[in-house]
């Protein structure tokens, strides 16, 4: 199995603050990497496809950059909606794997 | 707009077989090129996926999960189902029903249903 490490696992940050999370496989899975975001109570929602696209709709405060085992996503300018727990997924080989979370909270 | 809608027991006793149900509406669970799928979430914690179907019934299963997981289609009802044998209380999680495409992420998630283990 690919092995998902994220990093943080949780920040304390301020609106307007730019925040970058990690993401790294225990083997290269070349660009198969997307980024969801979660809020208590509801499914995630995809924000990042192949490492670095923008989903339909993603306001473009998000990124996404890396390839191979090392992979980020940035919030350029955090947001209140944007207080959540993000997973980072890769999809290049079975079977799926998420990362462990990170929760962003407000400070 | 393709919706996905989980159903089935909210809770099952140790040792029994969960099954759930994924209705899909706003397109065609028989079209190619698309994996229908079952993601798994324990309360306050992070993804598992267990599995996925394609419209032809071919799976691919976790294999932490592989001995105890049947994942089913049902293209005349537009369905798609899970089955987990001899659930323990670990196994307790809201359950999500999910689409994919052919070498894409998940793209789409139902509601997500809990189901509790529990005698």
């Amino acid at each position: 199995d690919i092995q998902m490490t994220q990093s943080p696992s949780s920040l304390s940050a301020s609106v307007g603050d730019r925040v970058t999370i990690t993401c790294r496989a225990s083997q290269g899975i070349s660009n198969y990497l997307a980024w969801f975001q979660q809020k208590p109570g509801e499914a995630p929602k995809s924000l990042i496809y192949a490492a670095s696209s923008l989903q339909s709709g993603v306001p473009s405060k998000f990124s996404g950059s890396g390839s191979g085992t090392d992979f980020t996503l940035t919030i350029s300018s955090l947001q209140p909606e944007d207080f959540a727990t993000y997973y980072c997924h890769q999809y290049g080989a079975y079977p799926l794997t998420f990362g462990g979370g990170t929760k962003v909270e407000i400070k | 707009q393709l919706q996905l809608q989980e159903s089935g027991p909210g809770l099952v006793k140790p040792s029994e077989t969960l099954s759930l149900t994924c209705t899909v509406s706003g397109g065609s669970i028989s079209t190619s090129g698309y994996y229908w799928g079952w993601i798994r979430q324990p309360p306050g914690k992070g993804l598992e996926w267990i599995g996925n179907i394609n419209y032809s019934g071919s799976t691919n299963y976790n294999p932490s999960l592989k001995s105890r997981v049947t994942i089913s289609v049902d293209t005349s009802k537009n369905q798609f189902s899970l089955k987990l044998s001899s659930v323990t209380a670990a196994d307790t999680a809201v359950y999500f029903c999910v689409r994919r495409g052919v070498g894409a992420p998940v793209g789409h998630w139902g509601q997500g249903t809990l189901v509790t283990v529990s005698s």
